[in-house]
Formats: C-alpha cells, structure tokens, sequence
C-alpha cells in the first residue's frame, strides 16, 4: 500500500483564489510527521510547512496551511490568495516513528499546480 | 549562512562510466541524506550518514551505488557503470544531531547518462 498518496496530478487556479491540494496517508505508527515541498521548474525542494501527529493545532507558515484529519488520515495543503510563483510541483512527505529512526521521509508522487493569471 | 551545498547542479555521463554526486551539509549539521527522484515520481530514500558512519542504507541498490561522508570534506554518492536507468535528480539533505526528521534539502544534482 502507497505510505503516501496524492490523487491530483495537475490543478489549476485562478490568481489571488485559494486551492487545496489533497494528501493522504497510511501508518500505524502514533508518532509521525507530515510535510509539504514545494519544487518549482528550477527543481530544487523548498520546505513549506510540517505537521507532528500529537500537534492540537492546524499547523500555518504565511499563506499556507494545513488541513489536518487524524480520523481520515489527510492532510490537505491549503494556499490561499493564489499568486503567480505558485506555480510548482508540490509533495507530501511523511516521516514514522519517534527518537532515532524518524529520519526516512517517504514522498508522495506530487501536484502540479498551475496558477492562471 | 550557507544552505546545503551540492556540485555538480547537472553531470551527463556515457554509460559505463562513474558518477560522482558531492554534497556539502550545513554548517552545524552531522547527519546526511541522499534521496532520488526519477522522472514523474516522488523522491526516494536512498541513504543515512553520519559522520565516517553509513547508518541505514537500505534504499540504495545493492550494486554500483556507495556513498560515503569522510571527517573532513563533503559527501560523496558515488555511482559506478552507470546506466541510463540511473538518469535521475539526486537530492542531498542534512540535518543537525537530535533532530533527524528537520531536513534541509540542497538544490539537487541532475545526472544524464546517454
């Protein structure tokens, strides 16, 4: 079974509206981790926001938020007020486990997002 | 202050012949990462260093590929033979001791093998 799984290989959105790209997840474990990258064309992986599993808030950094379902195991990315340099590829990433072995991030197949003037 | 460091950004190499991926971590940072992205997929995790210590090298094939992370210089993910299978974006990442899941990713190295 895919750790990680994101439905939507391309979206679109119209600049300054916000979008939500989906994520999904599947672990046993009760400590975990979830993450978002953002790669644009360029290629390298900007680190855009992390949530821990036991965190009693939605985690948010500026436009981006996280919507986070610990019943439904998602954990949705939610940009708001679209802007033009959006436009990118964007992973989910999780990492398992507690202490000295969180370290492997498992990765999701990615999103492209379009932003549409 | 300087971010993860990787040379070179594109190597292109003929088949058979060796391929040698650097990775400089952040200052402060002990712990190494080295995962792979091929075409239209998710990055991979490839393998764990710690200083002159490979941790957990279980994503990496079992031929052809090593890596190492020496006392003094950067990390090297050296591939052997190559072949156009190993055509793929190899991203080094680095985090500071205690915290291993706080990743910092360089810019990647994007290796062609014609």
């Amino acid at each position: 079974a895919q750790k990680i799984t994101q439905t939507q290989p391309g979206m679109f959105v119209q600049e300054k509206e916000a979008v939500t790209l989906d994520c999904t997840y599947d672990t046993s474990d009760p400590s975990y981790g979830l993450f978002w990258y953002k790669q644009p064309s360029s290629g390298e992986m900007i680190f855009l926001i992390y949530q821990g599993s036991y965190d009693q808030q939605n985690a948010t950094e500026g436009r981006y938020s996280l919507n986070f379902q610990k019943a439904r195991k998602s954990a949705n990315l939610v940009i708001s007020a679209s802007q033009l340099g959006d436009s990118a590829m964007y992973f989910c990433a999780m990492r398992e486990g507690s202490g000295g072995s969180n370290y492997k991030l498992t990765f999701g197949k990615g999103t492209l997002l379009t932003v549409n003037p | 202050n300087a971010g993860v460091m990787q040379n070179p950004r594109h190597l292109v190499r003929r088949r058979g012949q060796e391929a040698r991926l650097r990775c400089s971590p952040m200052k402060g940072h002990s712990h190494v990462y080295w995962y792979r992205q091929l075409p239209e997929e998710g990055l991979k995790f490839m393998v764990y260093l710690q200083k002159e210590n490979i941790i957990d090298e279980s994503g990496m094939p079992k031929e052809r590929f090593s890596a190492e992370f020496p006392k003094e210089g950067p990390s090297i993910l050296r591939i052997q033979q190559v072949v156009r299978g190993d055509s793929a974006a190899y991203f080094c990442a680095s985090s500071p001791h205690g915290l291993e899941w706080t990743q910092y990713f360089g810019p990647g190295t994007r290796l062609l093998v014609l």
